[in-house]
């Protein structure tokens, strides 16, 4: 079985400041993992992805995640935050192996203060 | 590439009565997804079609909701009858067969059950 964890429903940021948002998975497999942008009234967009290969991911909008295994974690970062950064941010996570099962934290609601 | 195809984008109904969405996924996505995305939470993965053939239900009311892919392309989800804990955002994503491809996500439908 496989589960994802996002700690933080909401998180409050000011203009500039880092972003970290986390996301811990569970797998008994070797994982993929995701994560998507979801803006108001609009379906889920990918921002980056972990498959295999370099543990650190580089994303669009300047969103970056670091792949752990020793610690099960997948968080999402960003140097210096934007006011179009606000957004709800979803982690999710499919293993290897069967057909791609797709399973999605719920959600972290990023809130960037001017 | 086109994307992911949805309709309607509202709809308003009251309980008992019958609903259908429709989804037409990028061309060439053999895997089609719905989701429900209750408000404030992550989406929830209703059916799973990998071309015309159905790979995960296990989450699917199948007293009430129904789901088809004729031809392996276009989809269709009927909730019948509906219920007030149904109101929902109605999200469908289609991928590729290849291990770790993300998912695209149409922009939803959003249900209202009055």
């Amino acid at each position: 079985a496989q589960s994802v964890t996002q700690l933080g429903s909401h998180v409050s940021v000011s203009e500039g400041a880092l972003v970290l948002l986390r996301c811990n998975y569970s797998s008994s497999v070797p994982p993929y993992l995701f994560w998507y942008v979801q803006y108001p009234n609009q379906g889920l967009q990918l921002l980056l992805k972990y498959t295999t290969g370099a543990t650190l991911v580089k994303g669009i909008n300047g969103f970056e995640a670091e792949f752990k295994k020793s610690e099960t974690s997948f968080h999402l970062t960003k140097p210096s935050a934007h006011m179009s950064d606000a957004a709800e941010y979803f982690c999710a996570v499919t293993s290897s192996g069967g057909y791609q099962k797709v399973t999605f934290g719920t959600g972290t609601k990023l809130q960037v203060i001017p | 590439e086109a994307g992911v195809a949805q309709s309607p984008r509202y709809k308003i109904i009251e309980k008992r009565q019958s609903v259908a969405f429709w989804c037409n996924p990028i061309s060439g996505h053999a895997t089609l997804y719905w989701y429900q995305q209750i408000l404030g939470q992550g989406p929830k993965l209703l059916i799973q079609f990998q071309n015309n053939g159905v790979v995960d239900d296990s989450q699917l009311p199948k007293d009430r909701f129904s789901a088809e892919r004729l031809k392996g392309v276009d989809s269709t989800l009927k909730i019948q009858p509906a219920k007030l804990e149904d109101s929902a955002v109605y999200l469908c994503a289609s991928s590729t067969r290849q291990e770790g491809s993300p998912l695209h996500f149409g922009n939803g439908t959003r249900l209202t059950v009055t």
